[in-house]
């Protein structure tokens, strides 16, 4: 089971791009790299999921190097609402495994 | 298309006593997984159900226990409840996995808005 390690914590402006990084040392080859949100009191919203390179959609990109033992989630121009908990996962993709959240990173945004 | 529906979203008990909690799954969803987050402890895993059988578990005592129904609806037990599974109880459904790759493959799970669990 790939444990993932993230920065506790992060504090950015309004406007600000924001880079948060997580490490995956052991990650497997079926193993896909996703992204989740959370708000207080809420549960984590899907973000973004990569397998290798780089994934962009419409919140958010994803940089994964060649080697995938770690990936950066980029919010672009991020405002006051992107405050939130980060969670880093890293799962099959063939099968259901037990995903570990760990302790995510907590994004603050300030204005 | 409506969403992951966990009910109730806040719960009293005292301990000793048991619970039930309820998540109905985005539909077409097969997979119905809980997890339990705590302050202390963060999200983690209780344990995953498939087509009505449970296919994986995480670290919780025997008194936390599944079921899912033919729907693909889900329900989560808590018997003799104690301070410490004050938490909130997420529920998550995800579509099918195949063996084949593609996006049934890739596990996105779609979390409800959780269960509020106190106990006193």
């Amino acid at each position: 089971l790939a444990k993932t390690t993230q920065p506790i914590s992060m504090d950015s402006y309004e406007g600000q791009e924001v880079n948060i990084t997580c490490s995956h040392n052991n990650i497997a080859t079926n193993d896909y790299i996703t992204w989740y949100q959370q708000f207080p009191s809420q549960g984590p919203r899907f973000i973004i999921q990569g397998y290798k390179t780089k994934v962009t959609n419409e919140v958010a990109s994803l940089f994964i190097p060649a080697d995938r033992k770690s990936s950066t989630l980029s919010l672009p121009r991020v405002s006051l609402s992107d405050t939130a908990v980060y969670y880093c996962l890293v799962g099959d993709m063939y099968s259901f495994n037990k995903f570990y959240f760990g302790s995510g990173t907590k994004l603050n945004v300030k204005p | 298309k409506a969403g992951v529906t966990q009910t109730p979203r806040y719960l009293i008990k005292t301990r000793g006593q048991q619970v039930t909690l309820s998540c109905s799954p985005i539909s077409g969803h097969r997979s119905v997984s809980w997890y339990q987050q705590t302050p202390g402890q963060g999200l983690q895993f209780l344990f995953e159900y498939f087509s009505e059988t449970q296919r994986n578990k995480g670290n919780f005592p025997g008194r936390f226990s599944g079921r899912q129904f033919s729907n693909s609806r889900s329900e989560m037990n808590v018997s003799t409840l104690e301070l410490g599974d004050s938490a909130l109880y997420l529920c998550a459904s995800s579509l099918p996995t195949s063996g084949t790759g593609g996006e049934l493959a890739k596990n996105i799970q779609y979390f409800g808005a959780g269960t509020r669990l106190s106990v006193l």
